[in-house]
Order: C-alpha cells, then structure tokens, then sequence
C-alpha cells in the first residue's frame, strides 16, 4: 500500500537560515508526489508537485523540493527562510490505485526572527 | 473568486443531535471529498465523490453520510455525532479524481460534547 512518512513533527529554523522539511515514500510504480502548506486557521494550499520529469521541482512562495528515486525522499527546501513561512506542511503520495491522495501527519515549521 | 467555502467555520454540539457541515465549490469540479485532521493523524478521508450522485467512502467513513445531489455542493451529515467525531474538517475539490492540485476550504471545527 502507499504510504507517505514525515519524520519530524517539528523543525525550528532561524529567519535567513534555509531549511529542510523531510519526507520519504513507499509506492509501487511512478511516484506523483505533493506538498501542501497549511497557514493558521486556514485550509491547505498547494506548493507544488512531482510527476516526471527534472528531479528539483520549483513552487510557490520560493519553495522547492527534490526527488529523490533512491532514497524514496521528497523534502521541501527553501535557501533562506522567513518568519511567515511558519505553518503546517503536508507531504502526500498519490494512490496508484485510487487516484486518492494519501497525506502525511504534517511537520510544523517555526522560523525565528 | 475560485474558492471552496464551508460553513459553520466552528460548531460546538452535543451527542446524539443532528448536524449538517455544507461545503461549496464555485469551480465546477467533478471530484470532492472530505477529510478530518487530527493532531499525529495528519489528514484522513471521510468520503469522497467522483461527480453528481456519485459518492464513495474513504478512509474513515464510520458516523458520516454524504450527498452530492447537485455539482457544486457536497453536505457531510454526522446523524449521531460523538465525542470522537471532535475534529477539524475539511473539505475539498479538484477537476477530476486524478487532477494534480486539491483545493481545500477553510474548515469546520467541530466539537462534540
């Protein structure tokens, strides 16, 4: 079955500094991988996806995340970060089966002045 | 604006009584779904629908009923809420089950007591 693992329920990150959120996979067949990105009190937001092509894929807000097929990871970059960026991220894998999307438990992203 | 809306946002109820959670969407997608968001859980589906009349279960679908009699609405009706149905729900659409980006509204806090 297709899952989708967030190691880290917290990382902590000072303004300017980049940052690194995890996440790794387990599929059978091509991945179709996402992030999303939820603000307080808000909904989820899109930030961007992998589904073929260049391993290092460009989003919004100056996020980017690299997959990598070896390792079964897709952790969302940004080179420097800013204190607006704290929020919820959610890494999810498509379901090959059922099209579904399988979500993460999300990894909190604090980023200090 | 292209936008998912629900309503209430926050609702506080008690077992056993009735309630009806609306979601709507302005963007005539085919597929919506609903999802619960607990803390260490991440996102769960409740159930979802492909197009008009046409409603499946997700992940967690125990307690929940769904209609989409019309495309641009899809109700989540808890008929005997309880205390474990306490959650943060949301709801989504896309253009298709297979479309690459889900949008979410807002969410409804629900609270049983």
């Amino acid at each position: 079955a297709q899952s989708v693992a967030q190691p880290e329920d917290q990382v902590n990150v000072a303004e300017g500094n980049p940052l690194t959120v995890k996440c790794t996979y387990s599929v059978s067949g091509n991945p179709y991988l996402f992030w999303y990105v939820q603000y307080p009190n808000r909904g989820l937001q899109f930030l961007l996806k992998y589904i073929t092509g260049d391993n290092l894929v460009k989003g919004s807000y100056g996020f980017e995340a690299e997959f990598n097929k070896s390792q079964t990871s897709f952790h969302l970059k940004k080179p420097s970060a800013l204190v607006s960026d704290s929020a919820l991220y959610f890494c999810a894998v498509r379901d090959g089966d059922t099209d579904k999307l399988i979500f993460g438990t999300g990894t909190r992203l604090q980023v200090f002045p | 604006e292209a936008q998912v809306t629900q309503n209430p946002r926050y609702l506080i109820t008690v077992t056993g009584k009735k309630l009806t959670v609306t979601c709507s969407q302005n963007m005539n997608h085919e597929y919506m779904s609903w999802y619960r968001q607990d803390p260490g859980l991440g996102l769960r589906q409740i159930y979802y629908s492909m197009n008009v009349e046409v409603t499946d279960k997700g992940d967690v679908p125990e307690g929940y009923k769904v209609s989409r009699k019309e495309k641009r609405n899809f109700p989540l009706i808890l008929e005997s809420p309880s205390p474990n149905q306490t959650s943060l729900y949301f709801c989504a659409s896309s253009l298709s089950v297979s479309a690459d980006t889900q949008y979410f509204g807002p969410g409804t806090r629900l609270t049983v007591l």
